[in-house]
Formats: C-alpha cells, structure tokens, sequence
C-alpha cells in the first residue's frame, strides 16, 4: 500500500513561478525524501529530512515538515524549464525501506 | 561514474517465458533494491538485500525471485511471465553501513512487456 500521497497529482506553471507541491502519510517515520524523475529515467534524489527537523533548503529547494500533520512540502523557486519532471516523496521508517507516493508531474511552461 | 546500471533497458516477453534482469552498483553500498513501477502508483518494492546473502521480500514479491550474487550485483528473475508483471522495473542501493538516513541511487530501469 502506498504510504505516501502527494498532492496535486499534476501541476502546470509559468517558468520563472515557484511550484509547491504536498506530500501526507499515515504512520510515524523516521526521515522524509523527496526524489526527481525524468522522463524514461531513474528517480534522483534531492533531499532528505529528518523527523525532528521541520525545515531544509537546498539550493532553490525548501523542505518543511509537520510531524503533527503527517505532511511535507517541497517548494521550487524560480523555476526553469529543467524542473519538469515527476516529484516523488518517500518515507522511511527506521529501517533500510522507503515506501513511495504516487508522485506530482510537474509541467513548466516556457 | 556509472552509478546504477540495468540490463537489458527494454524487453518483450511472451507469457510463460522466463527472464532475469541484471542490476549492478559500483558504489560498494551493501543495500540493494528491486522496484516496479506501474502509471499512477508510484514505485512499490519487490524484494530487497541488506548485505551480500541476504534478501528478503517487499509489498509485491509475489512472481519475482532474486539473487544477491556478491556484493555489487543483484539479480530478479521471472520465471513463468505474466501480463500483469508489463511493468519499468527499477535498482538501487544505498550505503546502509552510514545510517538510516541515507538517499538510494536509481538505475534507468527496464522497461518489460508481456504479452
């Protein structure tokens, strides 16, 4: 079953807009990752954070995460035509799994 | 720099044949992985290995068997296909030996029909 679902399933914005997109799972865990997909490529990974964290960045990244809620965010700032893409959360329970969402397709338009 | 690499990238199989896909790592991570992806359900686990000689099973291993050849390579055989297993199929590892929190690293999948 999947742990995780994000949300919107897909999103179309204007380059140079930022994209959010939500992620919510079920039970408590150990660390949040968020992955990139490619069209007909592997998932990349682009950060990771921690249950007793609540906010990362990484370059025109920002993570947030609200243990109390179940939820995470990823916000993309500036976006490029590069950012279209699949954008996956994924949990980890404290073991070597993670338990994937259903993933955002993200669109920028030129 | 190769990372993760899956072979063979596409496949079409007849239902009933049998096949194994290749997956190796030159990252000397001890956890591997095996992945199915299907449209709109993200990536479930099919089985996993924590070190060389070990492995154990995911949310769908039903079908699938693997082999944890040494520490680089890990296998997953088919051995009667079915339609229902037309799936991108996806490696990785990660560096257990670091901790919990630690990212995978993703091969560019196989993309396997059964017809």
């Amino acid at each position: 079953s999947q742990q995780g679902e994000e949300d919107p399933q897909a999103l179309s914005i204007q380059e140079g807009e930022n994209a959010t997109m939500n992620c919510s799972y079920k039970t408590s865990i150990n660390n949040l990752q968020w992955y990139r997909q490619n069209s007909g490529r592997g998932l990349v990974h682009l950060i990771l954070i921690r249950s007793n964290e609540r906010e990362k960045h990484s370059g025109r990244l920002r993570v947030t995460l609200d243990t109390s809620k179940k939820s995470s965010s990823l916000l993309i700032t500036a976006s490029r035509a590069a950012d279209t893409a699949s954008y996956f959360c994924a949990t980890n329970f404290g073991n070597e799994k993670l338990t994937f969402g259903t993933g955002t397709r993200l669109t920028i338009i030129p | 720099n190769a990372g993760v690499t899956q072979t063979p990238k596409f496949q079409v199989l007849k239902t009933g044949q049998s096949m194994t896909l290749q997956c190796a790592q030159d990252m000397n991570h001890n956890s591997m992985y095996w992945y199915r992806q299907d449209p709109g359900m993200g990536l479930r686990l099919i089985y996993y290995s924590a070190s060389e000689g070990t492995t154990d099973k995911g949310e769908v291993p039903n079908g699938y068997n693997v082999s944890r050849l040494n520490k680089r390579e890990f296998s997953l055989r088919l051995e009667s296909a079915a339609p229902s297993q037309t799936s991108v199929y996806f490696c990785a590892s990660s560096d257990r030996d670091r901790g919990d929190n630690q990212p995978q690293h993703f091969g560019d999948g196989t993309r396997l029909s059964i017809l």
